[in-house]
């Protein structure tokens, strides 16, 4: 089974703080993906990345950066965050094909205050 | 750009019921097509998939079938239990050169009673 691993499931932290996000996938997955899931307005794409060292930005990158040194860990780092960014951010992998499906880490459930 | 459509949840019925949840889509080309369940506490899980019209995805007595004379990937089960309870997401791939992309609905969220 496909396993992707997110850091913490709940964070708190103070605003204008750096805060970082984990993920880890151990299917050798090519992609990877970060979404930050708020009522009302489903699942929004914030980064992803198709390679090592890749990346580009998604619907709503604003405020945020990412990092993918290796495989099978992406980094989504708030650079100071805000309280406009308390959210669930899940994190997601999958292969390269337009009918292959993303698989999603558990989430984690940020506050910033 | 691609966009796709959902019912307003929240959708609640008895135990045996018999379930539909309305997914319609906007998108160039020939997306695939996607339902995700989410439980409390969770991340998403992928409960079924479509690649091209006419085919029928299914898991766990759910099905949908690809519609593309109507853009519409309507999930279904003909008996709920419980356990179903949930929010479903319905979803479409997006090619952008280098990685597949999905746009999702803003889901509906599903509440079997007893």
């Amino acid at each position: 089974d496909v396993k992707v691993t997110q850091s913490s499931r709940y964070l708190v932290k103070r605003t204008g703080e750096k805060v970082f996000l984990e993920c880890v996938q151990d299917m050798d997955h090519e992609n990877m993906f970060w979404y930050r899931q708020d009522p009302g307005l489903g699942l929004r794409l914030i980064y992803f990345s198709y390679d090592v060292k890749m990346k580009e930005k998604g619907d709503i990158p604003e405020g945020y950066s990412v990092s993918r040194e290796k495989k099978e860990r992406f980094s989504l780092i708030l650079e100071s965050a805000s309280t406009n960014q308390t959210s669930m951010y899940l994190c997601a992998s999958s292969f390269t094909g337009g009918n292959q499906p993303q698989h999603f880490g558990d989430g984690t459930r940020l506050s910033i205050l | 750009g691609n966009s796709v459509t959902q019912m307003e949840g929240p959708v609640t019925l008895s135990e045996e019921a018999f379930l539909t949840i309305n997914c319609t889509y906007t998108a160039t080309g020939y997306p695939s097509l996607f339902w995700y369940v989410q439980y409390p506490g969770e991340g998403l899980q992928l409960l079924l998939k479509a690649t091209k019209a006419d085919d029928k995805g299914s898991n766990k007595g759910f099905e949908a079938t690809y519609r593309k004379e109507t853009t519409s990937f309507h999930l279904e089960k003909g008996s709920v239990q419980v356990s179903d309870s949930a929010v479903y997401f319905c979803a479409l791939s997006d090619w952008g050169g280098t990685a597949s992309k999905l746009t999702f609905g803003t889901g509906t969220r599903l509440q079997v009673t007893l």
